[in-house]
């Protein structure tokens, strides 16, 4: 079973407006970290985001912010006032368990084109 | 942040032969690596978990004696491709994490594209 799900494999913005990715997830640890990454041509993945389950608040950093809805799984990631360099392929991964030593699963990514 | 290097970044070989690529951790120590394969237009697939001095871990269906993996020290894993064939063309990518003494955090290495022909 897919344990993360982007369902949308393209999105158009314009530049200065806000876009939200969709990202759902599925597991059974009550211990898990979500994470958003970005994705550009040059194939680098750029942290952008994490989000605790246990955390309260949703994550914020700078123009990026999550959406953290532990009821329905679901944690997607808002992008503020868009950027032509925002342009790139975003994915969505999580990783389960307390400690930092498991791998992450990835979503199967959002392809963002913004748009002048 | 801190930085994880990978070398190459880019490399062409011939079928038949075999390849290396270096992941390392440059100003941390990480008990663990771990090593990803993203095929064009497609999400990053775990390949195997890398542990300092003991073996790795495949995923299933990874063919642990094509793809041999050597965590020698807290910042260096290797991955080898032996016997490498057009179809093992991808863009690897390795992370490594989390720093020891430090909380839940990964750091991705920049990716090496491998190409077989």
């Amino acid at each position: 079973a897919q344990k993360i799900t982007q369902t949308q494999p393209g999105m158009f913005v314009q530049e200065k407006e806000a876009v939200t990715l969709d990202c759902t997830y599925d597991t059974s640890d009550p211990s898990y970290g979500l994470f958003w990454y970005k994705q550009p041509s040059s194939g680098e993945m750029i942290f952008l985001i994490y989000q605790g389950s246990y955390d309260q608040q949703n994550a914020t950093e700078g123009r990026y912010s999550l959406n953290f809805q532990k009821a329905r799984k679901s944690a997607n990631l808002v992008i503020s006032a868009s950027q032509l360099g925002d342009s790139a392929m975003y994915f969505c991964a999580m990783r389960e368990g307390v400690t930092g030593r498991r791998a992450l699963t990835f979503g199967s990514g959002t392809r963002l084109q913004v748009q002048p | 942040g801190a930085v994880v290097s990978q070398h190459p970044s880019r490399v062409i070989c011939k079928s038949g032969t075999s390849v290396k690529i270096e992941c390392r951790s440059l100003d941390f120590q990480a008990t663990t690596m771990f090593w990803y394969r993203q095929f064009p237009k497609q999400s990053l697939m775990l390949m195997a978990t890398s542990n300092e001095g003991s073996k790795a871990t495949y995923e299933q269906g990874v063919e642990k004696d094509k793809f041999l993996i050597n965590h020698a020290s807290l910042t260096l894993s290797t991955l080898t491709v032996t016997s490498a064939h057009p179809e093992d063309s991808s863009f690897y990518i390795c992370s490594a994490g989390p720093p020891l003494g430090g909380g839940g955090e990964q750091y991705f290495g920049p990716g090496t594209r491998l190409t077989v022909t």
